[in-house]
C-alpha cells in the first residue's frame, strides 16, 4: 500500500450507532489530519496530530473523537452524530519540520459518511 | 468569513486551449499557496505549490501565479487535456499555522 488510505470508503449510520473511521499513511510523514467537506462548502479542518499529540481542535464537537495510537495511525470515532454530519471526511499527512513548518498535505480517497 | 475564496464554481475549455482557474485570499499573513486536484471518488491530489517569496512556479503544463499585492493567485494548464476535468481547490497557509485553508473549488470541464 501506498500514499495515504482510509476505510471505510463508505459509511450509512444512525443517529445512535458508534462507528470509527481509519485512516493509515505509508509516507513516514509525522502529522496527520482529519478534514470534513460539506457540500458546496471548503473543506474544514477538524483535528491536527503532530508526533502523535493533537495540537488542533478546531471547535469540533464532542461526538467525533480522534485517536492518534502512532504517527502512521489515526482514527475518527463517531457517536451520536445528526443528519447535517453527513460529509466527505478526508485524512491527509505532511511531515512537519519545525513547529508549524509543515510541508505539502496528502490526502486519502475520503469516507463518504450519511448519517440517517 | 471564508479566507479563500474561488469565485467561478465551474469552467470549461476546449481541449489544447489555456484553462484559469483563480483564488482570491484575505488573509495577508498567508505565505504559502498550492493547488490541489480532485476527481470524483478520490482524495485531492497535490498538483503545485507556491511560497510568496515568488510570483510564479511552472511545473510542466502547470503555471501557478501570485500576485501579493492584489491577493490573488491563479493556475493556468496550458494545453489544456480532457484528463484534466476534475474540480481544482486553492489552498493557504500561514506561517506557524498546522492549517490549510481552503476555497470552495473550481470544476474544470475540458471538452475533446
Amino acid at each position: 500500500e501506498t500514499g495515504v488510505t482510509q476505510t471505510p470508503r463508505h459509511l450509512v449510520m444512525g443517529m445512535t450507532n458508534k462507528k470509527s473511521l481509519k485512516c493509515e499513511q505509508h509516507l513516514g510523514h509525522n502529522a496527520m489530519y482529519w478534514y470534513k467537506q460539506s457540500a458546496k462548502k471548503p473543506l474544514e479542518l477538524m483535528f491536527v496530530y503532530s508526533l502523535e499529540e493533537r495540537v488542533e481542535n478546531n471547535s469540533v464537537p464532542s461526538r467525533f473523537s480522534p485517536e492518534c495510537p502512532n504517527s502512521s495511525h489515526l482514527f475518527l470515532h463517531l457517536h451520536t452524530l445528526q443528519p447535517e454530519d453527513s460529509a466527505l471526511y478526508l485524512c491527509a499527512s505532511s511531515q512537519e519540520r519545525l513547529a508549524g513548518v509543515t510541508d505539502t498535505q496528502y490526502f486519502g480517497p475520503g469516507t463518504r459518511l450519511t448519517v440517517l | 468569513d471564508q479566507q479563500v475564496k474561488q469565485n467561478s464554481p465551474s469552467l470549461s475549455v476546449q481541449e489544447g486551449r489555456i484553462s484559469i482557474l483563480n483564488c482570491d485570499y484575505t488573509n495577508s499573513m498567508f505565505d504559502y499557496f498550492l493547488w490541489y486536484k480532485k476527481y470524483p471518488a478520490e482524495g485531492p491530489t497535490f498538483l503545485i505549490s507556491i511560497s510568496s517569496i515568488k510570483d510564479k512556479n511552472e511545473d510542466g503544463r502547470f503555471t501557478v501565479f501570485l500576485n501579493k499585492s492584489a491577493k490573488h493567485l491563479s493556475l493556468h494548464i496550458v494545453p489544456s487535456q480532457p484528463g484534466d476535468s476534475a474540480v481544482y481547490f486553492c489552498a493557504a497557509s500561514a506561517p506557524g499555522a498546522n492549517n490549510l485553508f481552503f476555497g470552495t473549488g473550481t470544476r474544470l470541464t475540458v471538452i475533446p
